[in-house]
């Protein structure tokens, strides 16, 4: 166990819907990463978050946002959903920002039907 | 931005035999290199990692090298056991992790 909380573990929606995937990181940890992983891309950064502020953006699409609460907990929403967002998206935290070991929670599923 | 090419995609070896998965990097400022082991249905661990100022790194029976010239790196696994069966990724960050795509390491028996 990592420590790091992911709910919901899986997510059935309709295109066209919107969606929040939540995440609690280890105890302690100030920064937050999310992850989408699919079959043929890998695992692609999307944003990172930092003690509530935005750090660095990946390959986040517009419909796609993210935040970090004041308690460090940290929400994705996904919006305007397509087929092509199916994936399991995976949420990461760390003590700190910068070059530093970074643990995964259990991923939320999302299908897209 | 930062690449990383990981080879090979699939790799298939012998109960105690040992296995290595070679990563190549883009971004000469990138200085932290983990190494990730993801079951499935499971999140990535973390199961080793280095830093640019070491060119190698030793856990057990896993050990990690870095060339930062050729801007290479590897994971070898020694003695693999059933266990190790897994998809295995490495990284590198100058501040955020890029990603490999990945090495399926099938142990047989």
């Amino acid at each position: 166990d990592s420590g790091v909380t992911q709910t919901p573990k899986h997510l059935i929606t309709a295109t066209g819907q919107r969606v929040t995937l939540r995440c609690s990181p280890r105890s302690g940890d100030l920064s937050v990463y999310w992850y989408q992983q699919s079959l043929d891309q890998g695992l692609q950064f999307l944003i990172q978050y930092y003690n509530g502020e935005e750090r660095a953006k990946g390959n986040i699409l517009e419909r796609f946002s993210a935040q970090q609460f004041p308690d460090l907990h940290s929400e994705l929403n996904l919006s305007s959903l397509e087929l092509g967002d199916s994936a399991l998206y995976f949420c990461a935290s760390s003590p700190q920002t910068g070059n530093t070991e970074a643990f995964f929670g259990q991923g939320t599923r999302l299908t897209v039907v | 931005g930062e690449n990383v090419e990981q080879h090979p995609s699939t790799l298939s070896v012998q109960e105690g035999d040992s296995a290595v998965i070679k990563c190549t990097y883009s971004d000469s400022a990138s200085n932290y290199f983990p190494w990730y082991k993801q079951e499935l249905g499971k999140g990535p661990q973390l199961i080793i990692d280095i830093r640019s100022n070491v060119g190698e790194k030793k856990d057990q029976r896993i050990a990690v090298t870095l060339n930062k010239t050729a801007k290479h790196f590897s994971l070898h696994i020694t003695e693999t056991q059933p266990e190790d069966s897994a998809v295995y990724f490495c990284a590198a960050s100058r501040g955020g992790l890029t990603f490999g795509k990945g090495t399926h390491l099938i142990i047989q028996p």
